[in-house]
């Protein structure tokens, strides 16, 4: 069935680092991802988000890269610090059933920035 | 920027009992509002898609009649979980779109469901 996974469980990073968290999706169709930041205890917070018809986008601290080809998405924060430590998602934004949107979430990346 | 409110953010309930959970939008009007279930350590599960003044679309194996979801007005949902057991212990997240589609997702800040 369609599915937006991840590779890594878990990833554990210096402080001052470049962490790169990756993500893995299977519905061709999909059009719309994003990255989510997930402190414990609290919803999802927006970090970034890209369009199917771009391969690359950038923000404050943080580039999303999308390789359309073989269905992989990463997120890379630069210069890592204490306060990125969380759960990072992705997440597939397509048309379900019905022609409703549906947001997918993949399975999580739990980082760990040491100082 | 905008903002989605959930309310409560964390409930404890008899077994049996029937608890009503509200997501808004505070700044903005969607008609879309998303429900989802997360387990500890689990990732977000998409349970519905609730759109204002029709039925919720709800996902394979989510059972309509447990879980009641109610999008009356532009800017408020409701998830009422029905006669609840200690398994629909849960944290439960809603997130909300932007009428006018800016493309953004707002979350908000969940609620933490405990069965007894």
């Amino acid at each position: 069935g369609e599915s937006v996974g991840l590779h890594l469980p878990t990833l554990s990073v210096q402080e001052g680092d470049n962490s790169i968290i990756n993500c893995a999706y299977s519905n061709s169709a999909s059009d719309y991802f994003i990255w989510y930041k997930q402190e414990s205890g609290k919803g999802p917070q927006f970090i970034i988000d890209i369009r199917s018809n771009m391969d690359k986008r950038q923000g404050q601290r943080v580039t999303v890269l999308l390789n359309k080809t073989v269905k992989h998405l990463s997120l890379q924060i630069a210069a890592t610090q204490p306060g990125d430590s969380a759960v990072y998602f992705c997440a597939d934004l397509s048309l379900g059933q019905g022609g409703s949107e549906k947001l997918v979430f993949g399975k999580g990346t739990k980082l760990t920035v040491n100082p | 920027g905008a903002v989605v409110s959930q309310h409560p953010s964390r409930v404890i309930c008899k077994s049996g009992t029937s608890v009503k959970i509200e997501c808004r939008s505070l700044d903005f009007q969607a008609t879309t509002m998303f429900w989802y279930r997360q387990f500890p350590k689990k990732s977000l599960m998409l349970m519905a898609t609730s759109n204002e003044g029709s039925k919720a679309t709800y996902e394979q194996g989510v059972e309509k009649d447990k879980f009641l979801i109610n999008h009356a007005s532009l800017t408020l949902s409701t998830l009422t979980v029905t006669s609840a057991h200690p398994e629909d212990s849960s944290f439960y997240i809603c997130s909300a779109r932007d009428r006018l589609y800016t493309g953004e997702l707002f979350f908000g800040e969940g609620s933490r469901l405990t069965v007894l």
